[in-house]
């Protein structure tokens, strides 16, 4: 099966930016998507891009897309304490109806 | 809308009794997916319905596991007998076709312990 890697700790201070990335596998993924999961919560989509994209803001933030590499990143600036989460890349599965997901990547914030 | 919601959020069980989970979509979404979330494997992929027809059963781990969609806002997840490797938090997400993107939307799980 098609794999979506991420590293799966990040630690940054309170006030940093956050960069969290992601490769796919699927070149003929149409969206690719960021979920955000808290504590004892379902998974939140954070924003999503569109493949023919290479870079979409939404206030802090940034996604940017690189086909070639089929690298995705998600930048958080001005990171805050309440951003500690579990974030999941996601691309559209080859079915086009489900999601496949990557194991995660767990953000600290500390102050 | 109250979004996907799942009953219940907390299971706790003894290997070998059945469990039931159960979900209620977005009104109005016509997919259905059952997720598996464990610490080893990630968030795995179930099964998913679209227009309360099971469309792709291959995540589902084995027989004791079954799931059913009776009609557009009502699905259950079944397994039995369980056993203490199921224990993991199981979500249900729901997702509407006619949507400029495949995104899906998540209730907020039921956390499973078999002991």
């Amino acid at each position: 099966g098609e794999d979506v890697e991420q590293s799966l700790f990040l630690s940054v201070r309170e006030g940093d930016s956050s960069v969290i990335n992601c490769t796919y596998t699927d070149s003929s993924s149409t969206y690719l998507y960021w979920y955000k999961q808290e504590p004892g919560a379902g998974l939140q989509l954070l924003t999503y891009i569109f493949s023919n994209m290479d870079m979409k803001q939404d206030q802090r933030l940034t996604v940017l897309l690189n086909k070639k590499d089929k690298h995705l990143s998600l930048r958080i600036a001005d990171t805050q304490t309440g951003d500690s989460a579990i974030y999941f890349c996601a691309e559209s599965s080859v079915s086009g109806y489900a999601l496949n997901f990557g194991k995660g990547t767990s953000l600290l914030v500390t102050p | 809308d109250a979004g996907v919601i799942q009953s219940p959020r907390h299971e706790v069980t003894e290997m070998g009794q059945e469990v039931t989970l159960r979900c209620k979509p977005i009104s109005g979404h016509d997919y259905l997916f059952w997720y598996r979330q464990t610490m080893m494997r990630g968030l795995e992929l179930l099964i998913y319905f679209n227009n309360n027809v099971p469309i792709d059963d291959s995540g589902m781990p084995e027989d004791r596991f079954s799931a059913k969609m009776p009609n557009a806002s009502f699905s259950t997840l079944k397994i039995q007998p369980s056993e203490p490797r199921d224990s993991a938090v199981y979500f249900c997400a729901s997702r509407y076709s006619g949507g400029l993107t495949d995104t899906q939307y998540f209730g907020p799980g039921t956390r499973l312990t078999v002991l």
